[in-house]
C-alpha cells in the first residue's frame, strides 16, 4: 500500500507488561513522527526521526518510552512496564524531506492497559 | 501561551450554512500551515495547505494572516459529511498541531 501502516491495530495488555508498536512509513519519507492521542484530546507529540536519528525526543513522557528506527524506514515504539495511563491511540506519521512539510498519518494503534 | 490555539467548539450548524474557524499561532517564524480533518476514532487526514495568498478547494477556503498570526478555514454550503474535528498547524521546526475544533452539521 502507498500509505503509512501501523501494527497492531489494537493491543490489550496487562499493567506492567512491555509492548512494541510498529510503524511503516510511506516509501521515501525521511521524517517519521510518533504521537499519542487520548480520547477526545489533541495530538501529543512524542518523538521525531530524520533518517535513523532522533533529533527531537522531547515528548517522550518517561524513560519507560523509547523508539528506534532502522534502515531509514520502519520504526518501533516500545513502552516498558505499561501503566493504565498509557492507554491511548498511538499514531505514526511520515513526511518527505523537511520537518515542516505536511505529515501523513497511519491508522494508529489503540493501546489498552488493564 | 500555547503554540497553536483553536476554539474547541463544538460548532453546531445547519446544513447549507457557512462556518469559519480561526487558529492562532505564537511562533512568528512559522513556515508551514495546514488544515487537517479528523473523523471520530480515525487518524487526521490532510485537508489543505494554507498559502500566503489564500487558497480555495471547492467549498473550502483557507487564509493566512501573518501580521495577526492566525489562519482561517471557511466552509461554505456545509454538508452532513463535514461533521468532524478540524485541526490546524503552525510550525517550529516540526509541525505543531492545535487541539482541533469540532464541527457538527445538523439536518
Amino acid at each position: 500500500g502507498a500509505g503509512v501502516s501501523q501494527s497492531p491495530s489494537n493491543k490489550v495488555t496487562e499493567k506492567g507488561k512491555d509492548v512494541e508498536l510498529r510503524c511503516d512509513p510511506i516509501s521515501g519519507h525521511t521524517a517519521l513522527y510518533w504521537y499519542r492521542q487520548s480520547l477526545g484530546q489533541g495530538l501529543e507529540f512524542l518523538i521525531y526521526f530524520q533518517g535513523n536519528s532522533a533529533p527531537d525526543k522531547s515528548g517522550l513522557p518517561s524513560d519507560r518510552f523509547s523508539a528506534e528506527r532502522t534502515g531509514g524506514s520502519v520504526s518501533t515504539l516500545t513502552i516498558q512496564r505499561t501503566q493504565q495511563e498509557d492507554s491511548a491511540v498511538y499514531l505514526c506519521a511520515s513526511s518527505l524531506g523537511q520537518a515542516y512539510n505536511e505529515q501523513f498519518f497511519g491508522p494508529g494503534t489503540r493501546l489498552t492497559v488493564l | 501561551r500555547k503554540e497553536v490555539e483553536q476554539d474547541p467548539g463544538p460548532f453546531n450548524v445547519p446544513e447549507g450554512a457557512t462556518v469559519a474557524f480561526n487558529c492562532t499561532y505564537s511562533n512568528s517564524a512559522s513556515q508551514s500551515f495546514f488544515w487537517y480533518r479528523q473523523d471520530c476514532r480515525k487518524e487526521p487526514k490532510l485537508l489543505m495547505s494554507v498559502y500566503s495568498s489564500g487558497n480555495e478547494d471547492g467549498r473550502f477556503t483557507a487564509q493566512l494572516n501573518r501580521a495577526s498570526q492566525y489562519i482561517s478555514l471557511l466552509i461554505r454550503d456545509s454538508k452532513l459529511s463535514d461533521s468532524a474535528t478540524f485541526v490546524c498547524t503552525g510550525s517550529q521546526g516540526n509541525l505543531i498541531f492545535g487541539k482541533g475544533t469540532k464541527l457538527s452539521v445538523k439536518p
